[in-house]
């Protein structure tokens, strides 16, 4: 089946350690995204990648760190330099790219990470 | 920056009832997607749209461009439609991809 996974479902974490965050998608899809949910608030962007090798910092990326080595994955890393990293965060997938392209979001299961 | 407005933010409704879910956005966009997110927290796209109607089973979403409004209704309405139904608005930046700007979303209950 083609989707998006994320792993692992709950994480905790002490203060002051970095800890990365797994997005694998199998849909071929070219533009990967992390979004980060709190209570009350809309999702926020924090990085997104249009292609392999490349990725644009979105509203919120202090504190946090990304690559895109190959298509299909895109960790995140939430590092000691995020003041409050315990949240909700979705990754999400869509295909095309380019001007006057927008396309349907596919999203992953999520992952709640907890700082102690 | 576009804002989104959803309204109600909590809702609950008796098994069967006809459910209305309101967005309004202040800017001009390409697209409003409205977004189911189950308790489990993974987010599922219902529909996305530019202009009209569109309809999924017991769902229908409408859109007017000129009011910069959409709602979402759910007809006949299960316990199973217990969710946040979160909507959003893309828009094409000036690099050419599309950013989405999300609501606080409209957390509906149904009792049987």
């Amino acid at each position: 089946d083609g989707g998006i996974t994320q792993s692992p479902k709950y994480l905790f974490r002490k203060e002051g350690q970095n800890v990365t965050l797994s997005c694998e998608q199998n849909l071929n899809h070219d533009a990967m995204y992390w979004y980060r949910q709190d209570p009350g608030q809309g999702l926020r962007l924090i990085y997104y990648s249009q292609i392999v090798n490349d990725f644009q910092k979105g509203d919120i990326a202090e504190g946090y760190s990304v690559s895109r080595e190959k298509k299909e994955s895109f960790p995140l890393t939430v590092t000691s330099a995020q003041k409050n990293p315990t949240a909700f965060y979705l990754c999400a997938s869509s295909d095309g790219q380019g001007v006057n392209s927008y396309n349907e979001q596919f999203f992953g299961p999520g992952t709640r990470l907890t700082v102690l | 920056k576009n804002e989104v407005e959803q309204s109600p933010q909590n809702l609950t409704a008796q098994e069967g009832e006809f459910i209305t879910i309101n967005c309004s956005y202040s800017v001009g966009i390409s697209a409003l997607h409205w977004l189911q997110q189950h308790p489990g927290g993974g987010i599922v796209s219902l529909f996305m749209l530019s202009s009209g109607k569109k309809k999924h089973g017991r769902l229908i979403a409408t859109i007017n461009i000129q009011e910069k409004h959409s709602s979402l209704h759910i007809t006949a309405s299960h316990p199973r439609d217990s969710a946040v139904y979160i909507c959003a608005v893309s828009f094409i930046s000036n690099f050419g991809n599309e950013k989405l700007t999300f609501g606080t979303g409209t957390r509906l209950t149904i009792i049987p």
